[in-house]
């Protein structure tokens, strides 16, 4: 089992280029989310989803598009890249019983 | 709103001390769930446990075990017996019962750094 696949692991952006966060799980999960984490502010929710052709914004979504077009991938649009931007960037899933949220291995990236 | 508190920035303790990390929610919410993460050095994130909010029973797993306080809206961690391995920060994360179920809140985190 695969669980929460992130790619890519480390990214350099210039300002202004966009650029797409991937994430897939193989866990038949309906919730999938999208978490950014700065030093000192913990984990802060960017967008979420419910399941298939739903999304939602978290605390942070400006600047972030998402969209879920299957119940495997959960894709995270930068549109624009910004310095405020650079971060650690985590994907987690769950099933509807929240036995526990799984999480990616991140995505470090660095907007200059 | 809901919102998840960890007081605590960082704690530092001595190898087989115990150590309580304190952790407050609000949710308006009578169905939810609470969680804790440890994220090593590594960078990842690893599930600790998961207490919904009908099951107030403390847990205990090897060294570790949550105090689970509705009446105080706790949910607190403690290591019996710390080891440098703990070295860690942890976080406490709250999710509410309804059409927001991907929405995890997080606390800030409690850095934990066990000394030999």
């Amino acid at each position: 089992n695969a669980g929460v696949t992130q790619t890519p692991k480390f990214q350099v952006l210039k300002t202004g280029q966009s650029m797409t966060l991937q994430c897939a799980q193989d866990m038949n999960h309906e919730y999938m989310s999208w978490y950014r984490q700065d030093p000192g502010m913990g984990l802060r929710l960017i967008h979420y989803s419910v399941g298939a052709g739903i999304t939602d914004q978290g605390e942070v979504p400006n600047g972030y598009n998402v969209s879920r077009s299957t119940t495997e991938d959960f894709p995270l649009r930068l549109l624009s890249a910004a310095p405020s931007q650079t971060s650690v960037y985590f994907c987690a899933s769950s099933s509807r019983d929240r036995g526990g949220y799984t999480f990616g291995s991140g995505t470090r990236l660095t907007v200059v | 709103a809901q919102k998840v508190t960890q007081a605590q920035t960082e704690i530092s303790v001595v190898e087989k001390e115990d150590v309580t990390l304190d952790c407050v929610y609000e949710t308006r919410d009578t169905t939810y769930y609470l969680f804790w993460y440890k994220q090593p050095p590594s960078g990842e994130l690893v599930f600790l446990i998961r207490r919904n909010s009908f099951d107030e029973q403390n847990e205990i797993s090897g060294r570790y075990s949550w105090n689970f306080q509705k009446s105080t809206s706790s949910f607190n961690f403690t290591i019996t017996a710390s080891q440098v391995v703990d070295s860690a920060v942890y976080f406490c994360a709250l999710s509410e019962d309804d059409n927001q179920g991907g929405k995890l809140i997080f606390g800030q985190g409690t850095e934990l750094s066990v000394k030999p």
